[in-house]
């Protein structure tokens, strides 16, 4: 979908090195989230915004952070990468919360 | 604790025939469920809803049924296509929850589904 893009689409890093990835929209949507997939787990909350410089955590935050300093941009970094932060991150975007997203194609993380 | 759980982690059937997908879920408090299909190096795309006042929704071959007693609920797409082969996530949200829910999804762990032609 064109009204989201993420960025990097793969990446490979060094354990204890930072990492931020991006996610950008283009539909001027209020509501934003970084969820992660892994296999067995489904698809588990990180971060989540509301509103520009409005962000809070989800279920499975700890060794993430977010930024949003405009309403097109989050931004999530991990602050010092784990091998157990492998995973594939999707972002999220939604006008109407609640009522479904539409999901950015991912960020394949290989931390090594 | 999974709030929400889909049991099954994969199910074949042939193409043609009836796909059943289930979700449990544990948590009263959730109001609103969406079924999400997801080819793989993509995003989950948005399938079909119900709101907790229904107990059936219908959109072409695809249908949901909510029975809130038992808190399950389950994806019929009828006929199966090969193309419909995909990982199948249902989620849920608490539209009503004091307004604090920001839309928040939680996600049942995926079911694979193979159509065989």
């Amino acid at each position: 979908d064109a009204g989201i893009t993420q960025s990097p689409r793969h990446k490979v890093t060094e354990t204890g090195t930072p990492v931020t990835l991006r996610c950008h929209q283009t539909e001027n949507h209020r509501y934003m989230y970084w969820y992660r997939q892994d296999p067995g787990h489904g698809l588990r909350l990180i971060h989540y915004s509301y509103g520009v410089k409005d962000t809070d955590k989800g279920e499975v935050s700890d060794g993430y952070s977010v930024s949003r300093s405009k309403t097109e941009d989050f931004l999530l970094t991990l602050e010092s990468a784990t091998s157990s932060q492998t995973s594939v991150y999707f972002c999220a975007i939604a006008g109407t919360p609640g009522y479904g997203y539409t999901f950015g194609s991912g960020t394949r993380l290989t931390v090594v | 604790d999974q709030q929400v759980k889909q049991n099954s982690p994969s199910l074949s059937v042939q193409e043609g025939r009836i796909s059943i997908l289930n979700c449990d879920y544990t948590n009263s408090m959730f109001d609103y469920f969406l079924w999400y299909k997801k080819y793989p190096a993509e995003g989950p795309t948005f399938l079909i809803s119900i709101s907790s006042i229904k107990d059936k929704n219908e959109d072409g071959r695809f249908t949901v049924f909510l029975n809130k007693s038992a808190k399950h609920l389950s994806l019929h797409i009828v006929p199966s296509q090969p193309g419909d082969s995909a990982v199948y996530f249902c989620a849920a949200s608490a539209l009503n929850a004091g307004g604090t829910s920001y839309g928040k999804l939680t996600f049942g762990q995926g079911t694979i589904l193979t159509v065989h032609p």
